[in-house]
């Protein structure tokens, strides 16, 4: 079983429509979590990072963290063609500070 | 602000030729930094990771070996490319300190084709 959980997809909505994409996890050290974007054939870039349960927000973007259920999920409100691209996330666990990445899910925003 | 390079964008090489492909960071000082490779459809595998000048920690066995000749450049060399070397190479620099909690930031990528 890998460490980190995620959905390849790919996932298609339509316009302005909200978005969620999740991660499970099976270590209980993960502590600090994280979101990457990554455009095709681009470097990942840092969208959220968090340490605690509950949601962070900023802009259209939310982060959830449920540490109780090793789960972690981002929402995109008002969807937009221009996040297509392939979403990450990531964990770091405080006993191995390795960061662990999730395989991705491709993310496809039709106008 | 900090921003890190890579280069070559591209590249396309032949099996049993070397490689070397750098990354430099600029803004900041004495930074973790990384090497990542990154199959199609699949997620990222960390190769090697220093903390400073001359320290290299390798995670997989491999063809590859870093070096980290001054301490804002990272370089990723290998003797021989087998067809399995062929990727999205990307490099990736944390702050210092506890890296434990420090978010990585991912310079632009190689693209390695071996033939």
């Amino acid at each position: 079983q890998k460490e980190v959980e995620q959905d390849p997809g790919p996932l298609s909505v339509p316009e302005g429509a909200i978005v969620s994409l999740n991660c499970t996890y099976s270590n209980s050290a993960f502590q600090y979590f994280m979101w990457y974007r990554q455009y095709s054939r681009k470097g990942p870039e840092l969208l959220m990072y968090t340490y605690s349960s509950g949601n962070k927000e900023d802009g259209r973007f939310t982060a959830q963290v449920d540490k109780s259920s090793k789960y972690i999920s981002l929402f995109i409100r008002d969807s937009q063609p221009s996040d297509s691209a392939t979403y990450l996330c990531a964990m770091i666990a405080s006993n191995t500070g390795k960061l662990i990445f999730g395989q991705g899910t491709t993310l496809q925003v039709k106008p | 602000s900090q921003t890190i390079h890579q280069w070559p964008a591209t590249l396309v090489q032949p099996v049993g030729s070397p490689l070397s492909l750098e990354c430099t960071v600029e803004g900041t000082s004495n930074p973790n930094l990384y090497w990542y490779r990154q199959a199609a459809g699949r997620g990222l595998q960390l190769l090697f990771y220093s903390v400073g000048i001359g320290q290299i920690s390798s995670e997989v066995p491999q063809n590859l070996s870093a070096s980290r000749p001054q301490d804002r450049q990272f370089i990723l060399s290998s003797k021989k490319l087998l067809l399995s070397d062929s990727g999205f190479y990307l490099c990736a620099w944390s702050r210092t300190g506890k890296s434990s909690y420090n978010e990585q930031f991912f310079g632009p990528g190689t693209r390695l084709t071996v033939l």
